[in-house]
């Protein structure tokens, strides 16, 4: 089946910065989303992003579908954005399969 | 947020012991999955359904066994519950192609 690798799998920030995380998958793809869980368990959906670029006020996200990655950027990173962040895809098969996330801690 | 519901939010039960969980939605959508996630693992994939009495397996299928008798019930059920089988659950719905939403989760533990 298809492989969806997420790095880095930790990451810890300093309140302030800035993070990018990666997202790759081993086959086309018919779409990808990002998730946020929050320290009390909630997967919350970030992106649905099969392919382009979209922003949503501190977070943005870019798929390149023909190199079968996915960038998730968080600017200015508050406490709040700690969690587990997941990448997840599906291939036409219906099957929605996830990578094993990132870890962030952002520090205050 | 999606109106999806899942019963219980906690559960301890005993080797042996067949359980059933349960995922309803109120949103009509066709696709209903099981997950479960483990320290390590990320989510995992059970079963997932793509309609009334329509299921697949996933990735980690293997005791476990599924019934959608309705558009917006998804039962999972541990036959015989093991050791192995303490996680916690999520349920997620999705329409074709789109967006999955997911639901809060079942903490289950087998002693």
């Amino acid at each position: 089946g298809i492989q969806v690798e997420q790095s880095p799998p930790d990451l810890i920030l300093q309140e302030g910065a800035n993070s990018t995380l990666r997202c790759n998958f081993s086959d086309s793809v018919n779409n990808l989303q990002w998730f946020h869980q929050n320290p009390w368990g909630q997967l919350i959906n970030l992106f649905y992003i099969p392919s382009g670029t979209k922003q949503n006020g501190r977070l943005s996200a870019t798929t390149v579908a023909t190199e079968r990655y996915s960038l998730l950027y968080i600017s200015s990173s508050q406490t709040t954005d700690s969690g587990v962040y997941f990448c997840a895809v599906e291939k036409g098969n219906d099957k929605i399969i996830f990578g094993k996330g990132t870890r962030l801690h952002i520090l205050p | 947020d999606a109106g999806i519901t899942q019963s219980p939010r906690h559960k301890v039960t005993e080797t042996g012991t067949p359980v059933t969980l349960r995922c309803h939605q109120t949103e009509n959508h066709r696709y209903m999955y099981w997950y479960r996630q483990d320290p390590g693992h990320g989510l995992r994939l059970i079963h997932y359904s793509y309609g009334v009495k329509d299921t697949d397996k996933g990735e980690v299928s293997d005791g476990y066994s599924v019934s959608r008798s309705k558009t917006e019930d998804f039962l999972l059920t541990l036959e015989s519950a093991t050791s192995s089988q303490t996680s916690v659950y999520f349920c997620a719905i999705s329409g074709r192609g789109g967006e999955a939403f997911f639901g809060q989760g079942t903490r289950l533990t087998v002693v």
